[in-house]
């Protein structure tokens, strides 16, 4: 069965500081997808990052970067100088690509990460 | 594109009471979704179409709750009758292809408060 586990229900840094959001996948299949979303006061979601499970490499995007490490069934993401605007919940999700299911994204518990100035 | 649109945003009705949630897709988008939020269960997907289709429903807690999408451009979820716990925020999405590897794109929700 699919299971996404992000352990970390708060987490409180100090402006600029970096600060790492982590998220553990569960899976039987070979052929999965890995998302982070955003979702900040105002209640919305925002898609961050899509990652397939035949792409290990580390991306980075400014101030964010994701590290997929299948050995573990890790995807973290790292925030580099945090900053208030940061301050949100974040969503790590998975999705099966296998014949026998319909796609459908599960959602990890989600981390609220508070950036105080 | 105005983004995925919801309607009411935010909603209070009695117990007992039919309630509709309205949703329109981002134009061209052939997948949309409907979720729930709460602080017990997280963000759960309750039904999915995909060219006005019903495709995986399994999500639906029961059978107060019906989803229809007429047209590619408006999809309802209604309960009937509703029941306190059934109080959470209500996201719709839509995406261009599968959900599989495609980026949804969320709506601002619907607050749902039931008395």
């Amino acid at each position: 069965a699919q299971k996404v586990t992000q352990a970390q229900t708060e987490i409180s840094v100090v402006e600029k500081e970096d600060v790492t959001l982590d998220c553990v996948y569960e899976t039987r299949d070979t052929t999965y997808y890995l998302f982070w979303y955003k979702q900040p006061p105002s209640g919305e979601l925002v898609f961050l990052i899509r990652r397939n499970s035949f792409d290990e490499q580390n991306e980075i995007s400014g101030r964010y970067s994701w590290n997929f490490q299948k050995s573990t069934s890790s995807f973290n993401f790292t925030i580099t100088a945090s900053q208030v605007v940061d301050s949100a919940v974040y969503f790590c999700a998975l999705s099966e690509a296998g014949s026998s299911n319909t796609g459908k994204l599960i959602f990890g518990q989600g981390t609220t990460l508070q950036v105080k100035p | 594109d105005a983004g995925v649109i919801q309607s009411p945003r935010h909603e209070v009705t009695e117990m007992g009471q039919e309630v509709t949630l309205r949703c329109k897709p981002i134009s061209g988008h052939d997948y949309l979704f409907w979720y729930r939020q709460t602080m017990m269960r997280g963000l759960e997907l309750l039904i999915y179409f995909n060219n006005n289709v019903p495709i995986d429903d399994s999500g639906m807690p029961e059978d107060r709750f019906s989803a229809k999408m007429p047209n590619a451009s408006f999809s309802t979820l209604k309960i009937q009758p509703s029941e306190p716990r059934d109080s959470a925020v209500y996201f719709c999405a839509s995406s261009l292809d599968r959900p599989t590897n495609n980026e949804q794109f969320f709506g601002p929700g619907t607050r749902l408060t039931v008395l």
